[in-house]
């Protein structure tokens, strides 16, 4: 089945840094989306993306939706202790999303 | 402001008994639907999803089964678990612009 290539898998970083993270598939997507999870709670939506080029950002989130409409990053600017936690991104197409594996994120204060 | 509520959110039961969790989206109209599985904490799998009233689809062959008898109601059942079935379930919907809002999960453990 398709899939998303998304990376790092994991990211051990000092706070105050900044951070990035991207997803790659070989199929296009209209519709590109990242979520972010903490433990034991559902994925909770970050950014949406729907158009090619789009660049949209949520406080120190900034996220692109990849000219090729096959790739996508979600930056981090000055991370602090509750950015931890697993980032997801999701590709849509038709009725159905395909997720990236997780990029965990773990904070050093 | 819509809302998505799936319960129960914690559950142990032996192998071999029935299985059925519920989810329910208010605030919305013919929203899709799905149901996700997420094992140890990573990767998101579609189980199944919804398009309307009756109509589902499965994405991948197992031991489980959904129903959406109502709406904005969606049903994972399964007739005997397996201990490969523990697991985090999440519900989710849609909107038609393909934005999906996950609802709190349900932790399954079959013991």
């Amino acid at each position: 089945g398709q899939q998303l290539n998304q990376s790092p898998q994991s990211m051990f970083i000092q706070e105050g840094e900044d951070v990035s993270m991207n997803c790659t598939s070989s199929s296009i997507f209209n519709t590109w989306l990242w979520y972010k999870q903490d433990p034991g709670e559902g994925p909770v939506l970050l950014i949406a993306l729907y158009k090619a080029g789009e660049l949209t950002s949520n406080g120190r989130l900034t996220a692109q939706f990849g000219i090729t409409r096959k790739d996508s990053f979600l930056n981090i600017s000055a991370s602090i202790p509750s950015d931890v936690g697993i980032y997801f991104c999701a590709g849509q197409r038709g009725n159905k999303l395909v997720f990236g594996a997780g990029t965990i994120l773990r904070v050093k204060s | 402001s819509q809302t998505i509520h799936q319960w129960p959110a914690t559950l142990v039961q032996p192998v071999g008994s029935p299985l059925s969790l519920e989810c329910t989206v208010e605030g919305t109209s013919n929203p899709n639907l799905y149901w996700y599985r997420q094992a140890a904490g990573r990767g998101l799998q579609l189980l199944f999803y919804s398009v309307g009233i009756g109509q589902i689809s499965s994405e991948v062959p197992q031991n489980l089964s959904a129903s959406r008898p109502q709406d904005r109601q969606f049903i994972l059942s399964s007739k005997k678990l397996l201990l490969s079935d523990s697991g985090f379930y999440l519900c989710a919907w849609s909107t038609p612009t393909g934005t999906i809002y996950f609802g709190e999960g349900s932790w399954l453990t079959v013991v």
